[in-house]
């Protein structure tokens, strides 16, 4: 079956500009988690989505926002664009909800460069 | 401060070699698991540990859970160079809510 789809693979931004990350989720997934990774800082997470719903929220400042699709496909969005937010953006989808997924299945990622 | 701290952050050594990561943290976890990712892809579950002194074996892979359940670590067995990648402990624990967490990684390179 098809994997996870991250979309675009790779862009660059000025800062104070906004971006918008897409996902789409193995068929059959429902849950839709996003993660930021830096090096040195491994994997932080950003927010979960379930059934079009936030679940779960990490601690990052509110110019990050996701949302989630009647599909499942998810989105999510970083407004007002520092050099800090220069990151590996990775989503992963799994079967249910919460950190007893059993499985998480990553996308290869957005690559987000601010200049 | 990282919740689960891993150890080495980097190694390197050569091929035939033995190596232990590990994934250490003051709070309980309820399951832990590793992941590896090589560049430009997403990180891949290997296994997952769910018992206070666990033993898994994954063909020359072996991970252990700690009896408290508040530490892990991945042995490799005669390292290829195709377990070069970066090696991620992941942990669930309600002292950090409903969401899996992971730490920095050890990052493995393998020589021929």
């Amino acid at each position: 079956k098809a994997g996870v789809t991250q979309t675009p693979r790779y862009l660059i931004k000025t800062r104070g500009q906004q971006v918008t990350l897409s996902c789409s989720p193995i068929s059959g997934h429902r849950s839709v988690s996003w993660y930021q990774q830096t090096p040195g800082q491994g994997l932080q997470f950003l927010f979960e989505y379930f059934s079009e719903t936030q679940r779960n929220k990490g601690n990052f400042p509110g110019r990050f926002s996701g949302r989630q699709f009647s599909n499942s496909r998810s989105e999510m969005n970083v407004s007002t664009l520092e050099l800090g937010d220069s990151a590996l953006y990775l989503c992963a989808s799994s079967q249910i909800q919460g950190w007893n997924t059993g499985e998480l299945f990553f996308g290869e990622g957005s690559r987000l460069t601010v200049l | 401060t990282q919740l689960l701290e891993q150890s080495p952050q980097f190694l390197s050594i050569q091929e035939g070699e033995n190596l232990t990561v590990y994934c250490n943290s003051s709070s309980v976890f309820s399951s832990l698991q590793w992941y590896r990712q090589e560049p430009g892809e997403g990180p891949v579950l290997l296994v997952t540990v769910v018992t206070g002194g666990e033993v898994k074996k994954l063909k020359r892979l072996t991970f252990q859970f700690g009896d408290a359940r508040k530490d892990s670590s991945l042995h490799i067995t005669a390292a290829q160079t195709g377990d070069t990648g970066l090696y991620l402990c992941a942990g669930g624990t309600m002292e950090y809510g409903n969401k899996l967490v992971f730490g920095a990684g050890t990052i493995l390179r393998v020589k021929s």
